[in-house]
C-alpha cells in the first residue's frame, strides 16, 4: 500500500506568495495530521480532522494559515502571505480508528518549505 | 498537559558502540508510546512503540521498554552502525490528546563515526 504522500517535496518561495501544501493520506486512514518541523521549536502539531472535518486547530500559528480537507484521499495546508519565519518542514500524517492497525501514525516524506 | 523529554544531542559514537538514548514523559492516562526515526533528507519512520506497562518494543536492533514507575521509554542498541546516523524522536499518545495525537520530543541526534 502507498504511504501519505506529500508535494512539493521542496518549495523555494518569495516572501509575500501564497504557498500551498499538498496530502493525499493512506487510503481507509480516517485521520490526518499536519505537523511542522522547525530547529527552535521541533515537531508542532498545526491541526488534525477526522474524517474531513477540523477537529483541533490550535496550533495554527496565525491567520495566515489555512488547512482544508475536501474530501477522504485530499488535504491541503495554505499560506497567504508567506513569510521567511515560515521556512520549515511540514509533514502530513494519517491513521486509521484505533483498533484496526494498531494505534500508529504514519508520516509522508515532508515539504521542504524555503522562503526568500 | 502532555510532555516528552528527550536527551539533548548530539550523541557521537564509534561503531559496534552501545547506544542509550534517554526519553521521560509526563502524561495522564495510559499512554502509548513510540521512537521515530528521521535520516537525513527523509521524512518520520515508526521504529518501535509500546502500548502498556513493561511491553518491550524492538525492531532493527532497537529495543525500548515501557516502564511506568519511572515514566520513561529509554532507547537502547548493543552494537551501533554508521547507516543508524540519524534524529530519533521519543513521542506519545495520551489522554490530554484524547489518545488522538503525538506529543513529540526535541530530537536527539546521533552521529556514528566508522
Amino acid at each position: 500500500d502507498a504511504g501519505v504522500i506529500q508535494s512539493p517535496r521542496h518549495e523555494v518561495t518569495e516572501m509575500g506568495q501564497e504557498v500551498t501544501l499538498r496530502c493525499k493520506p493512506i487510503s481507509g486512514h480516517d485521520y490526518l495530521f499536519w505537523y511542522r518541523q522547525t530547529m527552535m521549536r521541533g515537531l508542532e502539531l498545526l491541526i488534525y480532522f477526522n474524517n474531513n472535518v477540523p477537529i483541533d486547530d490550535s496550533g495554527m500559528p496565525e491567520d495566515r494559515f489555512s488547512a482544508k480537507m475536501p474530501n477522504a484521499s485530499f488535504s491541503t495546508l495554505k499560506i497567504q502571505p508567506s513569510e521567511p519565519r515560515d521556512s520549515a518542514v511540514y509533514f502530513c500524517a494519517s491513521r486509521p480508528t484505533w483498533g484496526l492497525s494498531g494505534n500508529t501514525i504514519y508520516f509522508g516524506e515532508g515539504s521542504w518549505l524555503t522562503v526568500v | 498537559g502532555n510532555s516528552v523529554t528527550q536527551m539533548e544531542g548530539p550523541v557521537t559514537l564509534s561503531e559496534e558502540a552501545f547506544l542509550t538514548i534517554n526519553c521521560t514523559y509526563t502524561a495522564t492516562g495510559y499512554p502509548s508510546l513510540f521512537w521515530y526515526v528521521q535520516y537525513p533528507g527523509e521524512g518520520l519512520q515508526l521504529l518501535l512503540k509500546a502500548t502498556k506497562a513493561d511491553d518491550k518494543g524492538s525492531n532493527k536492533g532497537f529495543e525500548a521498554t515501557y516502564r511506568k514507575e519511572t515514566t520513561s521509554f529509554h532507547l537502547e542498541k548493543g552494537s551501533v552502525q554508521v547507516s543508524d546516523s540519524a534524529v530519533y524522536f521519543c513521542a506519545l499518545i495520551g489522554l490530554n490528546s484524547g489518545y488522538s495525537t503525538l506529543t513529540f520530543g526535541k530530537g536527539t541526534m546521533l552521529l556514528v563515526s566508522p
